[in-house]
């Protein structure tokens, strides 16, 4: 079955760093997604990406995010300088037109 | 705005009995779609059940059926047969109509099965 892969499954990173949390979406979906779950508390939406740009963002995805498809595979998240309380975990995820998303197995992100 | 509300922050199940997880939201629209996600200790979201708000009939999937209410607005879970392996965070999850649109989820029902 077609998977959505992300990398690194955990990444430790120090506050004012930058990261980039990679995604590989199923191959034939146009719709890209990345989520952020702090642990213990819900799933919050973060963006939405269609056809090489953003079609929705939440107040959480502010200047210190940005999103990228840099080639025909990858879907990035760019976490400039993080805080302390971006310590979460990442999930991207990927659909094709109104079907259920398929989420990728998540990284989970600590800012320390 | 749409919401979705999930009253059981926990819930326990003896293996082989059946469950029901709850699920309320809330939108005016009429062009929907609703989920249940599974969320095991591992933390991978694996979709569990969907339903088109158009569809009448309840969506089944081997031992996961839903009890959809539109008019109440609701969206029940139930689990037959419970297995060990069911233990884990259930997600009800809403999303309009439209492919870039985003899933909203409730807080989650940690379900545990016990031997």
């Amino acid at each position: 079955e077609p998977e959505v892969t992300q990398t690194p499954s955990h990444q430790v990173t120090q506050m004012g760093q930058e990261v980039i949390l990679r995604c590989v979406p199923i191959s034939n979906h146009l719709y890209f997604y990345w989520y952020r779950q702090i642990l213990g508390q819900k799933v919050e939406f973060l963006v939405s990406f269609y056809n090489n740009e953003i079609s929705e963002k939440s107040e959480i995805f502010d200047d210190q995010f940005s999103v990228e498809r840099p080639d025909g595979s990858n879907f990035t998240l760019k976490i400039r300088s993080t805080k302390l309380e971006d310590s979460a975990m990442y999930f991207c995820a990927s659909s094709e037109r109104d079907y259920g998303y398929t989420f990728g197995s998540g990284t989970r992100l600590t800012v320390v | 705005a749409q919401t979705v509300t999930q009253s059981q922050p926990e819930m326990s199940v003896q293996e082989a009995e059946t469950v029901t997880l709850s699920c309320t939201y809330d939108t005016s629209e009429s062009n929907y779609y609703l989920f249940w996600y599974k969320q095991p200790p591992s933390r991978q979201m694996i979709l569990v059940i969907r339903q088109e708000a158009y569809k009448q009939q309840n969506a089944t999937e081997n031992r996961f059926s839903v009890n959809f209410q539109k008019a109440a607005k609701s969206f029940s879970l139930k689990i037959s047969d419970s297995q060990l392996g069911d233990t884990a965070m259930y997600f009800c999850a809403f999303r309009l109509g439209g492919a870039t649109n985003k899933l909203i989820f409730g807080t989650g029902t940690l379900l545990a099965v016990q031997p």
